[in-house]
């Protein structure tokens, strides 16, 4: 199984710090990358696809790069609707695995 | 719009059984692959398993591999996760959503762009 280490797993930030999320896989995945945002007592939801492509209706400020081995998530300027845990998953190959998570906290 | 609703999930014994139903509406079910995702308490996403558009093709994590069943009845625009001999590790909120695929960069991609509110089922005497 590819297994996804997501660093770090919580971190502390301020309204409009820029933030930088990492995740990698334990093999290469190409670009088979996926980002999800949670809020308390909701169901994720999608982010990015394909390493960089920003889902419809997400706001800009959200950008992914990577391809391999190695992926990011960055929020350019974050927003108080931003706190939230972020995980990223391969769907390269089952079965499908997601990182353990990257809690976003208000400092 | 696209909904999921999920519901089925309730108290359960240690070795009991349970089937999880997700209603899908505003989307043609039928062109969909589904999944279905689980979350323990304070805990992280995990895969359960994948259903083609037809119900031909079944995936799943091997743990969960034998003990869970997932099916599909298009007609009425649902799916299903059939749940024996139950563990407390079983215990969680378990999300149905909708497989998309995209043609994006010379490959398939695929992602789960919808999701269900999720129903939770807990495994305990």
């Amino acid at each position: 199984d590819i297994q996804m280490t997501q660093s770090p797993s919580s971190l502390s930030a301020s309204v409009g710090d820029r933030v930088t999320i990492t995740c990698r896989a334990s093999e290469s995945i190409n670009n088979y990358l996926i980002w999800y945002q949670q809020k308390p007592g909701k169901a994720p939801k999608l982010l990015i696809y394909a390493a960089s492509i920003l889902q419809s209706g997400v706001p800009s400020r959200f950008s992914g790069s990577g391809s391999g081995t190695d992926f990011t998530l960055t929020i350019s300027s974050l927003q108080p609707e931003d706190f939230a845990t972020y995980y990223c998953q391969q769907s390269y190959i089952t079965p499908l695995t997601f990182g353990g998570g990257t809690k976003v906290e208000i400092k | 719009e696209v909904q999921l609703v999920e519901s089925g999930g309730t108290l359960v014994q240690p070795g009991g059984s349970l089937r999880l139903s997700c209603e899908a509406s505003g989307f043609m079910f039928s062109n969909y692959w589904m999944t279905w995702v689980r979350q323990a308490p304070g805990k992280g996403l995990e895969w359960v398993a994948n259903i083609k558009e037809d119900g031909s093709q079944k995936r799943y994590v091997d743990s969960q591999k034998g003990r869970f069943t997932i099916s599909r009845d298009n007609a009425k625009n649902s799916l299903y996760l059939q749940m024996n001999s139950l563990r407390a590790e079983d215990t969680a909120v378990y999300y149905c959503a909708r497989v998309f695929h995209s043609y994006t960069s010379g490959s398939y991609v695929s992602y789960f762009d919808y999701w269900g509110q999720g129903t939770l089922v807990t495994v305990s005497a």
